[in-house]
């Protein structure tokens, strides 16, 4: 019965590059939810979404940070031309609904170093 | 701007005792509450939640309580454990709608010695 599995767990890019984060929910969760811990800093909301939608994505950056949750598949955080800025715990949760009275799981976490 | 304030980075006791954990908030949107406790490399799990309807919830050895006038919420747990020392993350949330966003505070690392 696995959990919210994140992967990879630690991701170092340089400066420039591409970041890829996945996420593969609880099977049957079709909610997803991305947070980021910045050190020393509580997590932070990023972007809501469901199956093939984005609900709530006020808490991402409007500039080269990007979600999806396609139909099949994990649900993606892509960060472009990364900065050492981004260095960052990214969480993925899910739940199976939208609504607060229920859990929702968080992964282990992926931590992204830009050096 | 911190919506949600855990003011003691940091707390100490010995086994056995009360651990009490302290979050304030200034949002009065928020009408729901939550704990979540996270150890080093992993990610955080739920471990008591609040909704503002109640001023108290229990679940074993974990209490939560909440003073909506004070826009104060605090976690007890009794009797303290060595496995309880980790971080412990206060949330709240403005349900309104569907929606589901944690605001968190910073944490509260808690220490249980032996």
């Amino acid at each position: 019965n696995a959990g919210v599995m994140q992967n990879p767990r630690h991701l170092v890019r340089r400066r420039g590059q591409e970041a890829r984060l996945r996420c593969s929910p609880v099977k049957g969760h079709s909610h997803v939810y991305w947070y980021r811990q910045l050190p020393e800093e509580g997590l932070k909301f990023m972007v809501y979404l469901q199956k093939e939608n984005i609900i709530d994505e006020s808490g991402m950056p409007k500039e080269r940070f990007s979600a999806e949750f396609p139909k099949e598949g994990p649900s993606i955080l892509r960060i472009q031309q990364v900065v050492r800025g981004d260095s960052a715990a990214y969480f993925c949760a899910s739940s199976p609904t939208g609504t607060a009275d229920t859990e929702a799981f968080f992964g282990q976490g992926t931590r992204l170093t830009v050096v | 701007d911190q919506q949600v304030k855990q003011n003691s980075p940091s707390l100490s006791v010995q086994e056995g005792r009360i651990s009490i954990l302290n979050c304030d908030y200034t949002n009065s949107m928020f009408d729901y509450f939550l704990w979540y406790k996270k150890y080093p490399a992993e990610g955080p799990t739920f471990l008591i939640s609040i909704s503002s309807i109640k001023d108290k919830n229990e679940d074993g050895r974990f209490t939560v309580f909440l003073n909506k006038s004070a826009k104060h919420l605090s976690l007890h747990i009794v009797p303290s454990q060595p496995g309880d020392s980790a971080v412990y993350f206060c949330a709240a949330e403005a349900s309104g709608g569907s929606n589901y966003k944690l605001t968190f505070g910073k944490g509260t690392l808690l220490t249980v010695n032996p």
